[in-house]
């Protein structure tokens, strides 16, 4: 597609549920991060992954979060045993070169409310 | 480690008005400055951003900003506001070779007719 996209865009689940949310990049980006937008907490960085590197995962808040890659594309946020407090927006950006420098594109988000 | 003060959360400016959003940044070395629209239910757009050379930077839509190493800041401009321009602007900093940004908590902009 042109640009980054995410699914889905809403997600309501229950305390304690699982989650995965999706980002799909622009192609050829090698890079990808995801971050967290909370109400009055501007943007979080949670992980990023770049090309077949390990994943810098230190802005990930707890055990219950985690990503992975698959084929240098696609990637996914997995949120186990979801509490009120990850209730938030998750957005999900890839990393392309425009001229001198390198520019973040990101995606509309996943809104995702915790009951 | 870096960080950015975004200290308007909420500002009001009438169409056609000239705009001014802050920024100061917190870096010890020379930083990557940028500025990123979110309108409603979109993702972050990126308006501009200093890397080096020129102080004062043009983006999109009319935006400038000017870097000032002495003040910590990277000030967004935009001499008159259009009602398209409400929306929530982020200022972000981030390292050469660590692309990792670090946002302000952002301001939402209002624009009256």
């Amino acid at each position: 597609g042109a640009g980054v996209s995410q699914s889905p865009s809403n997600k309501v689940t229950e305390k304690g549920k699982d989650v995965e949310l999706r980002c799909d990049p622009i192609s050829g980006h090698t890079a990808l991060y995801w971050y967290r937008q909370s109400l009055g907490q501007g943007l979080e960085f949670l992980i990023y992954f770049q090309g077949n590197s390990a994943p810098d995962k230190s802005g990930l808040p707890s055990d219950r979060f985690s990503a992975e890659r698959t084929g240098g594309s696609v990637s996914t946020l997995t949120i186990q045993r979801t509490q009120q407090e990850d209730s938030a927006v998750y957005l999900c950006a890839s990393l392309g070169t425009s001229r001198l420098y390198n520019e973040q594109f990101f995606g509309p988000g996943t809104r995702l409310t915790v009951l | 480690a870096q960080s950015v003060t975004q200290p308007d959360i909420h500002i009001t400016v009438s169409e056609g008005a000239s705009l001014e959003l802050r920024c100061n940044y917190s870096y010890g070395a020379t930083p990557y400055l940028f500025w990123y629209v979110q309108s409603p239910g979109q993702g972050l757009q990126l308006l501009l951003k200093y890397f080096s050379g020129d102080t004062l930077v043009q983006g999109i839509k009319g935006f400038e900003a000017e870097f000032k190493r002495s003040q910590s800041s990277f000030n967004l401009r935009k001499p008159s506001v259009h009602w398209s321009d409400a929306a929530e602007y982020f200022c972000a900093v981030g390292a050469f070779g660590n692309e990792k940004l670090t946002f302000g908590t952002g301001t939402r902009l209002t624009i009256i007719p």
